[in-house]
Protein backbone atom coordinates (compact mmCIF):
# COMPACT_ATOMS: atom_id res chain seq x y z
CA UNK A 1 0.00 0.00 0.00
CA UNK A 2 1.13 3.87 -0.43
CA UNK A 3 1.56 5.97 2.06
CA UNK A 4 -0.39 9.42 1.41
CA UNK A 5 -0.18 13.13 2.72
CA UNK A 6 -1.75 16.21 2.28
CA UNK A 7 -1.06 19.75 3.30
CA UNK A 8 -3.27 21.06 4.41
CA UNK A 9 -5.18 19.36 6.36
CA UNK A 10 -7.74 21.92 6.60
CA UNK A 11 -8.26 25.81 5.81
CA UNK A 12 -10.56 28.69 5.50
CA UNK A 13 -10.64 30.95 3.30
CA UNK A 14 -12.48 33.93 1.75
CA UNK A 15 -14.00 33.86 -1.33
CA UNK A 16 -12.45 35.00 -4.72
CA UNK A 17 -9.43 34.08 -3.40
CA UNK A 18 -7.03 30.27 -4.16
CA UNK A 19 -5.52 27.63 -2.24
CA UNK A 20 -3.52 24.79 -3.90
CA UNK A 21 -3.54 21.32 -2.42
CA UNK A 22 -0.58 19.04 -1.72
CA UNK A 23 -0.01 15.80 -2.50
CA UNK A 24 2.50 13.85 -1.65
CA UNK A 25 3.25 9.84 -1.92
CA UNK A 26 6.15 7.96 -0.06
CA UNK A 27 6.47 5.40 -3.23
CA UNK A 28 6.41 6.23 -7.06
CA UNK A 29 2.68 6.16 -8.81
CA UNK A 30 1.66 6.41 -12.28
CA UNK A 31 -1.98 8.12 -11.73
CA UNK A 32 -3.03 9.95 -9.10
CA UNK A 33 -6.11 11.05 -8.83
CA UNK A 34 -8.27 14.25 -6.86
CA UNK A 35 -11.84 13.89 -5.62
CA UNK A 36 -14.29 16.27 -4.35
CA UNK A 37 -16.51 15.52 -1.50
CA UNK A 38 -19.24 17.87 -0.85
CA UNK A 39 -20.77 17.90 2.66
CA UNK A 40 -22.86 14.66 3.50
CA UNK A 41 -22.13 13.35 -0.25
CA UNK A 42 -19.48 10.78 -1.79
CA UNK A 43 -17.12 11.28 -3.61
CA UNK A 44 -16.63 12.73 -6.88
CA UNK A 45 -13.40 12.74 -9.28
CA UNK A 46 -12.34 16.13 -10.64
CA UNK A 47 -9.82 14.78 -12.74
CA UNK A 48 -6.76 12.27 -13.35
CA UNK A 49 -3.36 13.58 -13.26
CA UNK A 50 -0.54 11.41 -15.15
CA UNK A 51 2.78 12.56 -14.87
CA UNK A 52 4.53 14.55 -17.61
CA UNK A 53 0.73 15.16 -19.56
CA UNK A 54 -1.90 17.26 -18.81
CA UNK A 55 -4.72 16.68 -15.96
CA UNK A 56 -8.07 14.76 -17.55
CA UNK A 57 -10.87 16.50 -16.34
CA UNK A 58 -14.22 14.91 -15.70
CA UNK A 59 -17.24 16.73 -17.20
CA UNK A 60 -18.52 19.65 -15.05
CA UNK A 61 -14.62 20.68 -14.00
CA UNK A 62 -12.54 22.32 -15.65
CA UNK A 63 -8.80 23.60 -16.02
CA UNK A 64 -9.04 27.06 -15.58
CA UNK A 65 -10.88 26.39 -12.21
CA UNK A 66 -9.02 23.35 -10.75
CA UNK A 67 -5.31 23.94 -12.10
CA UNK A 68 -3.90 20.75 -11.29
CA UNK A 69 0.40 20.36 -11.36
CA UNK A 70 2.05 16.53 -11.30
CA UNK A 71 5.82 17.03 -11.43
CA UNK A 72 7.02 14.18 -10.72
CA UNK A 73 6.13 10.66 -9.97
CA UNK A 74 5.25 11.37 -6.08
CA UNK A 75 3.90 14.74 -5.99
CA UNK A 76 0.77 16.48 -7.36
CA UNK A 77 -1.18 19.81 -6.36
CA UNK A 78 -4.70 20.89 -7.03
CA UNK A 79 -5.40 24.57 -7.14
CA UNK A 80 -8.97 25.56 -6.00
CA UNK A 81 -9.33 29.12 -8.13
CA UNK A 82 -11.48 32.42 -7.47
CA UNK A 83 -13.20 30.23 -4.55
CA UNK A 84 -16.85 30.94 -3.98
CA UNK A 85 -18.98 28.80 -0.92
CA UNK A 86 -19.89 26.46 -2.88
CA UNK A 87 -16.77 25.27 -2.97
CA UNK A 88 -16.30 24.04 0.73
CA UNK A 89 -15.52 20.76 0.34
CA UNK A 90 -13.22 17.77 1.46
CA UNK A 91 -10.42 17.33 -1.26
CA UNK A 92 -9.01 14.00 -1.41
CA UNK A 93 -5.98 12.72 -3.67
CA UNK A 94 -5.59 9.14 -4.22
CA UNK A 95 -3.54 7.00 -5.80
CA UNK A 96 -3.50 3.50 -7.69
CA UNK A 97 -2.10 0.70 -6.54
CA UNK A 98 0.89 -1.18 -8.58
CA UNK A 99 -0.58 -4.53 -8.02
CA UNK A 100 -3.16 -4.22 -10.78
CA UNK A 101 -5.78 -5.01 -8.43
CA UNK A 102 -7.67 -1.54 -9.27
CA UNK A 103 -7.55 -0.08 -6.01
CA UNK A 104 -6.93 2.98 -4.84
CA UNK A 105 -5.23 4.44 -1.72
CA UNK A 106 -6.80 7.87 -0.08
CA UNK A 107 -4.76 10.40 1.50
CA UNK A 108 -6.17 12.05 4.80
CA UNK A 109 -7.91 14.70 2.62
CA UNK A 110 -7.82 18.91 2.94
CA UNK A 111 -10.84 20.55 4.79
CA UNK A 112 -11.67 23.40 3.08
CA UNK A 113 -14.50 25.77 4.38
CA UNK A 114 -15.02 29.22 1.44
CA UNK A 115 -16.69 32.10 3.78
CA UNK B 1 -21.11 3.85 -17.50
CA UNK B 2 -20.51 1.58 -14.93
CA UNK B 3 -21.98 2.84 -11.26
CA UNK B 4 -23.04 1.57 -7.98
CA UNK B 5 -26.54 1.96 -5.80
CA UNK B 6 -25.95 1.67 -2.20
CA UNK B 7 -29.80 0.71 -0.61
CA UNK B 8 -30.20 3.19 2.32
CA UNK B 9 -28.45 6.55 2.92
CA UNK B 10 -28.56 5.44 6.88
CA UNK B 11 -28.97 2.16 8.17
CA UNK B 12 -29.12 2.16 12.51
CA UNK B 13 -28.18 -1.37 14.39
CA UNK B 14 -28.43 -2.31 18.19
CA UNK B 15 -24.71 -3.36 19.24
CA UNK B 16 -24.01 -7.27 18.41
CA UNK B 17 -26.65 -7.64 15.99
CA UNK B 18 -25.97 -8.04 12.11
CA UNK B 19 -24.95 -5.35 9.81
CA UNK B 20 -26.13 -5.57 6.58
CA UNK B 21 -25.19 -3.14 4.07
CA UNK B 22 -26.53 -3.27 0.55
CA UNK B 23 -24.41 -2.66 -2.87
CA UNK B 24 -25.62 -3.46 -6.58
CA UNK B 25 -23.58 -2.71 -9.51
CA UNK B 26 -24.52 -1.65 -13.12
CA UNK B 27 -21.99 -3.23 -15.43
CA UNK B 28 -22.49 -6.16 -18.33
CA UNK B 29 -18.81 -8.10 -17.67
CA UNK B 30 -18.27 -8.28 -13.90
CA UNK B 31 -16.23 -5.53 -12.76
CA UNK B 32 -13.69 -5.07 -9.85
CA UNK B 33 -15.56 -3.99 -6.53
CA UNK B 34 -14.57 -2.83 -3.29
CA UNK B 35 -15.69 -1.55 0.25
CA UNK B 36 -14.48 1.22 1.63
CA UNK B 37 -15.16 2.99 4.98
CA UNK B 38 -14.35 6.70 6.11
CA UNK B 39 -14.61 7.19 9.97
CA UNK B 40 -15.23 11.20 11.25
CA UNK B 41 -12.56 13.13 9.64
CA UNK B 42 -10.40 10.74 8.21
CA UNK B 43 -9.50 9.70 5.03
CA UNK B 44 -11.19 6.20 3.07
CA UNK B 45 -9.82 3.07 4.04
CA UNK B 46 -10.27 -0.11 1.71
CA UNK B 47 -12.18 -2.71 3.73
CA UNK B 48 -12.38 -5.42 0.93
CA UNK B 49 -12.05 -6.01 -2.60
CA UNK B 50 -13.48 -8.74 -5.06
CA UNK B 51 -11.18 -9.10 -7.85
CA UNK B 52 -12.59 -12.13 -9.79
CA UNK B 53 -11.24 -14.85 -7.21
CA UNK B 54 -13.64 -16.28 -4.80
CA UNK B 55 -16.69 -14.93 -4.75
CA UNK B 56 -16.61 -14.51 -0.72
CA UNK B 57 -14.33 -12.12 0.59
CA UNK B 58 -13.18 -11.52 3.85
CA UNK B 59 -11.95 -8.16 4.79
CA UNK B 60 -10.33 -6.08 7.76
CA UNK B 61 -12.60 -5.42 11.09
CA UNK B 62 -14.28 -9.03 10.62
CA UNK B 63 -16.25 -7.31 7.48
CA UNK B 64 -16.73 -9.71 4.63
CA UNK B 65 -18.75 -9.25 1.17
CA UNK B 66 -20.48 -11.88 -1.23
CA UNK B 67 -20.61 -11.01 -5.23
CA UNK B 68 -23.41 -12.48 -6.39
CA UNK B 69 -23.25 -12.15 -10.58
CA UNK B 70 -26.94 -13.40 -10.79
CA UNK B 71 -28.33 -10.74 -8.72
CA UNK B 72 -25.37 -7.83 -9.86
CA UNK B 73 -24.73 -7.41 -6.25
CA UNK B 74 -21.98 -7.03 -3.43
CA UNK B 75 -23.42 -6.47 -0.10
CA UNK B 76 -20.97 -5.85 3.42
CA UNK B 77 -21.54 -7.94 6.29
CA UNK B 78 -20.82 -8.53 9.71
CA UNK B 79 -22.00 -11.25 12.41
CA UNK B 80 -21.71 -8.83 15.30
CA UNK B 81 -21.66 -4.65 15.24
CA UNK B 82 -19.13 -2.89 17.98
CA UNK B 83 -19.42 0.65 18.45
CA UNK B 84 -16.56 1.34 16.71
CA UNK B 85 -18.13 0.50 13.53
CA UNK B 86 -20.04 3.83 13.31
CA UNK B 87 -18.98 5.10 10.18
CA UNK B 88 -19.63 6.08 6.66
CA UNK B 89 -19.77 2.96 4.31
CA UNK B 90 -18.91 3.60 0.09
CA UNK B 91 -19.34 0.67 -2.02
CA UNK B 92 -17.22 1.16 -5.58
CA UNK B 93 -16.80 -0.21 -8.79
CA UNK B 94 -13.60 -0.02 -11.27
CA UNK B 95 -13.32 -1.75 -15.08
CA UNK B 96 -9.88 0.19 -15.28
CA UNK B 97 -9.09 3.04 -12.40
CA UNK B 98 -10.51 5.44 -11.65
CA UNK B 99 -13.06 4.27 -9.24
CA UNK B 100 -16.82 5.08 -9.18
CA UNK B 101 -18.03 5.79 -5.90
CA UNK B 102 -21.85 4.57 -4.60
CA UNK B 103 -23.35 7.57 -2.60
CA UNK B 104 -22.76 5.70 0.78
CA UNK B 105 -24.15 4.37 3.98
CA UNK B 106 -24.48 5.77 7.02
CA UNK B 107 -23.58 3.19 9.96
CA UNK B 108 -24.88 4.32 13.89
CA UNK B 109 -24.54 1.56 16.36
CA UNK B 110 -26.73 1.59 19.29
CA UNK B 111 -25.65 0.57 22.55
Amino acid sequence: SAVISQKPSRDICQRGTSLTIQCQVDSQVTMMFWYRQQPGQSLTLIATANQGSEATYESGFVIDKFPISRPNLTFSTLTVSNMSPEDSSIYLCSVDSTSGSYEQYFGPGTRLTVT
Amino acid sequence: AQSVTQLGSHVSVSEGALVLLRCNYSSSVPPYLFWYVQYPNQGLQLLLKYTSAATLVKGINGFEAEFKKSETSFHLTKPSAHMSDAAEYFCAVSKGTPLVFGKGTRLSVIA
